[in-house]
């Protein structure tokens, strides 16, 4: 069975620092272009970055410079580095797989890890 | 980035009963690969994560009942579902991943 599950939320000060794991069975991270989606109390997912199966990373404007995007290939884990968080940082946290690459929506989702960042 | 924007915001509507949602993106989302708008719309139940119902603005995902279905190209998209059943009461959320992808704000449907 295809199966994303997240790890690593919490509750974190502002300025603090995370690391979500998303861990993959049924298939291969690095085969796939795999996405980080948050989504805060109440609002719509928002796409925060996407690590391709070539090892090209993107990221959303909002968290470019304090969210790195990486994969152990050896564990089949996704991960994201989260520094110098925000108060709007503050949502479930999302992986998701696009099947196909570009030409794909994010099929897999898992069921999230919540990050709330307070003081 | 391109924005989507869902009407209505939420959506009343008895069983059996067709409901329609719609979604206009600011800019085309004609893949330029395949002529293929690259429109998706999920299903969002309280506490689970998104469900992908509709890609390519009009394929249905496998499993997904054939009350649901999309319609649409360049800016403008619908979901239609044709008799609403009480498990389809959830948050629909279109979505482009053309670019950088972008989803709408969402929309509620309820039971009448």
């Amino acid at each position: 069975e295809v199966q994303l599950v997240e790890s690593g939320g919490g509750l974190v000060q502002p300025g603090g620092c995370l690391r979500l794991s998303c861990a993959a069975s049924g298939f291969t991270v690095s085969n796939n272009y795999m996405n980080w989606v948050r989504q805060a109390p109440g609002k719509g997912p928002e796409w925060v970055s996407v690590l391709y199966d070539d090892g090209s990373t993107f990221y959303a404007d909002s968290v470019k410079g304090r969210f790195t995007i990486s994969r152990d290939n050896s564990k089949n884990t996704l991960y994201l580095q989260i520094n110098n968080l925000r108060v709007e940082d503050t949502a479930v946290y999302y992986c998701a797989r696009r099947r196909d690459g570009s030409t794909s929506p994010m099929d897999v989702w898992g069921k999230g890890t919540t990050v709330t960042v307070s003081s | 980035d391109i924005v989507m924007t869902q009407s209505p915001e939420s959506l009343t509507v008895s069983l059996g009963e067709r409901a329609t949602i719609n979604c206009k993106s600011s800019q085309s989302v004609l893949h330029s690969s395949n002529n293929k708008n690259c429109l998706a719309w999920y299903q969002q139940r309280p506490g689970q994560p998104p469900k992908l119902l509709i890609y390519w603005a009009s394929s249905r995902e496998s499993g997904v009942p054939d009350r649901f279905s999309g319609s649409g190209s360049g800016t403008d998209f619908t979901l239609s579902i044709s008799s609403l059943q009480a498990e389809d009461v959830a948050v629909y959320y279109c979505h482009q991943y053309c670019g950088a992808p972008t989803f709408g704000g969402g929309t509620k449907v309820e039971i009448k």
